[in-house]
């Protein structure tokens, strides 16, 4: 079945830092990748999506491309701020699928 | 306008007791997700409705699991005879159209704890 393989850290950087979290897959045919990202005491929510190979969704500073060649979808942004604190899920829809299937997640802490 | 809304948010239950978690999706939206969020097993997918239909029940965790989704709106996640290991924060979605390629909107859960 479909499956998504990311880092679950935590993940500690400084502010202004650069990040990469990595996300590889494996699912069936040509899926959907999203970033979703919960911060604390919220509920989950879209950060950015790619819905076929090659396409770059972007976000809040935050980037990450569809590569098909290495089945990944690897999150970065130039310069974290300490807002950015939260955990960090990567998830993919295919054709045929039901539901989304997520990461463990990626729990990231910025410090000042 | 308004996001997907769900309630209770917090639920402290007995074991064995019942209990009924409800789900409002944003207005127009007609396929509706419920997925089941604990520590030991991250983001697990549970049904989905298109519609008023529930296809596919094998993702719910056992027979006393139960969804039922009614004019093809609101939804209702029950939980029978309710166990510890049930424990867990329950996650409603909800998309424009049933698409894999459609964003799937999340409410704030419910938080079930079972004593």
């Amino acid at each position: 079945g479909d499956s998504v393989t990311q880092m679950e850290g935590p993940v500690t950087l400084s502010e202004e830092a650069f990040l990469t979290i990595n996300c590889t897959y494996t699912a069936t045919g040509y899926p959907s990748l999203f970033w979703y990202v919960q911060y604390p005491g919220e509920g989950l929510q879209l950060l950015l999506k790619a819905t076929k190979a090659d396409d770059k969704g972007s976000n809040k500073g935050f980037e990450a491309t569809y590569r098909k060649e290495t089945t990944s979808f690897h999150l970065e942004k130039g310069s974290v701020q300490v807002s950015d604190s939260a955990v960090y899920f990567c998830a993919l829809s295919g054709r045929g699928a039901d539901g989304l299937t997520f990461g463990k997640g990626t729990h990231l802490i910025i410090q000042p | 306008g308004a996001g997907v809304s769900q309630s209770p948010s917090n639920k402290v239950t007995e074991k064995g007791k019942d209990v009924e978690l409800r789900c409002d999706p944003i207005s127009g939206h007609t396929a509706l997700y419920w997925y089941r969020q604990s520590l030991g097993q991250g983001l697990e997918f549970l049904i989905y409705f298109q519609g008023n239909s529930a296809p596919d029940k094998s993702g719910l965790p056992s027979d006393r699991f139960s969804a039922e989704r009614t004019g093809g709106s609101v939804s209702t996640l029950t939980i029978q005879r309710t166990q510890q290991e049930d424990s867990a924060v329950y996650l409603c979605a909800s998309s424009l159209g049933f698409d894999w390629k459609e964003t799937q909107y999340f409410g704030p859960g419910t938080r079930l704890l079972v004593l």
